[in-house]
C-alpha cells in the first residue's frame, strides 16, 4: 500500500469553527489531492497541489483553502465549518498526471 | 466535459457466481481508465487499470476488464464471487492529454449473498 495517512481519521466540530486536515505522504508523489465522498455523488475534487506551493481549484472548492509548504504534507482547511461540509474527507497521491492515484484511508468529519 | 456513468447503484449476486459491474464514459479519444473498490470504512484501492494496448486488463483479486472503444465501456467482471468482494466500486477515467483530473462514478455497491 502506499504511504499515505490522514489525520485526524474522525473529528466532530461546532458550525463556524476553523478545522484542519492533514494529509501526509512517504511516497514522494508530486501530485496531491484531497476529496470528498457523499451518498449519491461518488468523489469529488476540492483542491490538488502539483508540487510545493503549486495547488488548484477542484470542483467543489467553495469554503475550503488549502496549502502544501512540503512534499509530503498537503493540508485542507475549513475556515469556518458548515453543516453542509459533513462528509468523509480522502486524500490521494499520484506520481505523475493522468497516473492512477493511491487513497489515504480518510477523515470522517462532522460539523454539528 | 467527461464524465462516467455506472447504471447500477446495487447489485446482488450469490456467492461463486459471475459478475459483471457496468462503466460507461463520454470523451471524445480514448481516455485512462480505472476501477476501484472501496470497502466499508476503507480508502479506495485500485483494482486495475488502462493505459493502451491489450483492451483486457488483469487486475488484483480475481478481477479483470474489458475496454471497448466502441462501445465508450470499460466493464468489471470476476468469474465467481467471493463473500469478501462484497464493498463498493467506482469506474474513473482521466484524459490522457495534458494535466487532467482524474473523473469518478458514483458507485456500484455489491451484495454477496450466501
Amino acid at each position: 500500500d502506499a504511504g499515505i495517512t490522514q489525520s485526524p481519521r474522525h473529528k466532530v466540530t461546532e458550525t463556524g469553527t476553523p478545522v484542519t486536515l492533514r494529509c501526509h505522504q512517504t511516497e514522494n508523489h508530486r501530485y496531491m489531492y484531497w476529496y470528498r465522498q457523499d451518498p449519491g455523488h461518488g468523489l469529488r475534487l476540492i483542491h490538488y497541489s502539483y508540487g510545493v506551493k503549486d495547488t488548484d481549484k477542484g470542483e467543489v472548492s467553495d469554503g475550503y483553502s488549502v496549502s502544501r509548504s512540503k512534499t509530503e504534507d498537503f493540508l485542507l482547511t475549513l475556515e469556518s465549518a458548515t453543516s453542509s461540509q459533513t462528509s468523509v474527507y480522502f486524500c490521494a497521491i499520484s506520481s505523475g498526471t493522468g497516473r492512477e492515484q493511491y487513497f489515504g484511508p480518510g477523515t470522517r468529519l462532522t460539523v454539528t | 466535459a467527461q464524465s462516467v456513468t455506472q447504471p447500477d447503484i446495487h447489485i446482488t449476486v450469490s456467492e461463486g457466481a459471475s459478475l459483471e459491474l457496468r462503466c460507461n464514459y463520454s470523451y471524445g479519444a480514448t481516455p485512462y481508465l480505472f476501477w476501484y473498490v472501496q470497502s466499508p470504512g476503507q480508502g479506495l484501492q485500485l483494482l486495475l487499470k488502462y493505459f493502451s494496448g491489450d483492451t483486457l486488463v488483469q487486475g488484483i483479486k480475481g478481477f479483470e476488464a474489458e475496454f471497448k472503444r466502441s462501445q465508450s465501456s470499460f466493464n468489471l467482471r470476476k468469474p465467481s464471487v467471493h463473500w469478501s468482494d462484497a464493498a463498493e466500486y467506482f469506474c474513473a477515467v482521466v484524459r490522457n492529454t495534458g494535466f487532467q483530473k482524474l473523473v469518478f462514478g458514483t458507485g456500484t455497491r455489491l451484495l454477496v449473498s450466501p
